[in-house]
């Protein structure tokens, strides 16, 4: 059972343009994570979002929190070609250690 | 360079043999997991470790056996190897529950023929 839904599952966008990827899920988590993975790399930590309505800003990406920590969303304004990967939310229940991930979204930025 | 290392990158065997994944972290922390990522990039978690003691154990075919000597090494072996155990396995780490992020490891590919 998924409870991590991620939309869209793939976007294909050019340089300069904006993107948004969406986490959602009809569960509570702890915390959302969200990661981005290169080919043949493991997934990288990008942020942690972990109070209702949270807003994280890093560089050109930033991360929302829903207020019922129960979605969250990623927005790249001006994305560029060192953007493309695929990107993963993980949401942290409260039971121990069990990081549950959406799908991913790849995305593809190009030139 | 702190990380999570496994090893090795790519593991091609056949049917029926038996293999391990080493994996070690020198991040400090205490808690280390095994991931499994179908062809899909579906991940989905197998075991998790903490502290030396087994807390996670999923749904996996008990040909499925982790071993964590200290907290800084999770091994995983498998035995009897079947075609449908191609993937790529992720080794992590995390403070605690991992509330606040994992480290991964680059992957091992297996492929089973």
């Amino acid at each position: 059972t998924q409870l991590l839904e991620q939309s869209p599952q793939f976007l294909s966008i050019q340089e300069g343009e904006n993107l948004t990827v969406y986490c959602n899920s009809s569960s509570v988590f702890s915390s959302l994570q969200w990661y981005r993975q290169e080919p043949g790399e493991g997934p990288v930590l990008l942020v942690t979002v972990v109070t209702g309505g949270e807003v994280k800003k890093l560089k050109r990406l930033t991360f929302q929190f829903g207020d019922a920590r129960k979605d969250s969303s990623l927005h790249i304004t001006a994305a560029q070609p060192g953007d493309t990967g695929l990107y993963l939310c993980a949401g942290a229940p409260d039971s121990w250690g069990k990081l549950q991930f959406g799908a991913g979204t790849q995305v593809v930025v190009t030139p | 360079d702190t990380a999570v290392s496994q090893t090795p990158k790519y593991l091609v065997t056949q049917m029926g043999n038996d293999k391990s994944i080493k994996c070690e972290q020198n991040l400090g922390h205490d808690t280390m997991y095994w991931y499994k990522q179908d062809s899909k990039k579906f991940l989905k978690i197998m075991f998790s470790y903490n502290n030396k003691e087994l807390i996670i154990n999923e749904t996996v075919p008990n040909r499925f056996s982790p071993k964590s000597p200290d907290k800084a090494h999770l091994n995983l072996h498998i035995n009897s190897l079947e075609l449908g155990d191609s993937a790529v396995y992720f080794c992590a780490s995390s403070h605690k529950r991992g509330t606040l992020g994992y480290t991964f490891g680059s992957g091992t590919r297996l492929t089973v023929v």
